[in-house]
């Protein structure tokens, strides 16, 4: 199974900051289709997941432009550019690529 | 408005079998494809079962091959998870998530709010 390996496990930000997640996978997730699968979510506490980011750098309808992700073949990266409260939760990468569909281990964040 | 309602968890003897179901409302459910992702206490996400929107293929995570089933009812747009022989790893909140598979793309845009399936003696 693809193992997606996020870092760091916590992030503490104060509001304002600019913060970025790493998502590192064991293998390529550039598809033979020429598409990139890799997802990010977040999960704030007593909450169900939501989609942030699809296909690595697509931002889902709704979802706020503070809000980027970038990278290719193993190594991607979620930035959000000016931290709110609002942000505060677990942030999950996940793949789609390969089978079974993996996720992240999640980094949460937490505000100063 | 998008509506993901999971129902049918709760506790269960090792062993025994439960039954689980999400109603879709707010969108195609007919088209779509639909997944159930599950998220033990305290851990993180771990994707269950897939299942292809006219009902020709599904797909398992190897640890509930052979004992979950999932199926849907397009005519009454519901999602279904037949759990039998559950173990006590199988202990978690099951989410009943509808797959985005537009343009190339391959991601769970609507998550229900979750049931929480609780195996036990």
């Amino acid at each position: 199974d693809v193992v997606l390996t996020q870092t760091p496990p916590t992030l503490s930000a104060t509001i304002g900051q600019s913060v970025s997640i790493s998502c590192r996978s064991s293998q390529s997730l550039l598809d033979s289709d020429g598409d990139t699968y890799l997802n990010w979510l977040l999960q704030r506490p007593g909450q169900s997941p939501q989609l942030l980011i699809y296909s690595v750098s697509n931002l889902e309808s709704g979802v706020p432009n503070r809000f980027s992700g970038s990278g290719s073949e193993t190594d991607f990266t979620l930035k959000i550019s000016g931290v709110e409260a609002e942000d505060l939760g677990v942030y999950y990468c996940m793949q789609a690529t390969h089978a079974p569909l993996t996720f992240g281990s999640g980094t949460k964040l937490e505000i100063k | 408005e998008v509506q993901l309602v999971e129902s049918g968890g709760g506790l269960v003897q090792p062993g025994r079998s439960m039954k689980l179901s999400c109603a879709a409302s707010g969108f195609t459910f007919s088209n779509s494809v639909m997944a159930w992702v599950r998220q033990a206490p305290t851990k993180g996400l771990e994707w269950v079962a897939t299942i292809s929107y006219d009902v020709s293929s599904t797909y398992y995570r190897d640890s509930v091959k052979g004992r979950f089933t999932i199926s849907r009812d397009n005519a009454k747009s519901t999602l279904y998870l037949q759990m039998n022989s559950l173990r006590s790893e199988d202990t978690a909140t099951y989410y009943c998530t509808r797959v985005n598979t537009y343009y190339g793309s391959y991601y769970f845009d609507y998550w229900g709010q979750g049931v929480m399936v609780t195996v036990s003696s």
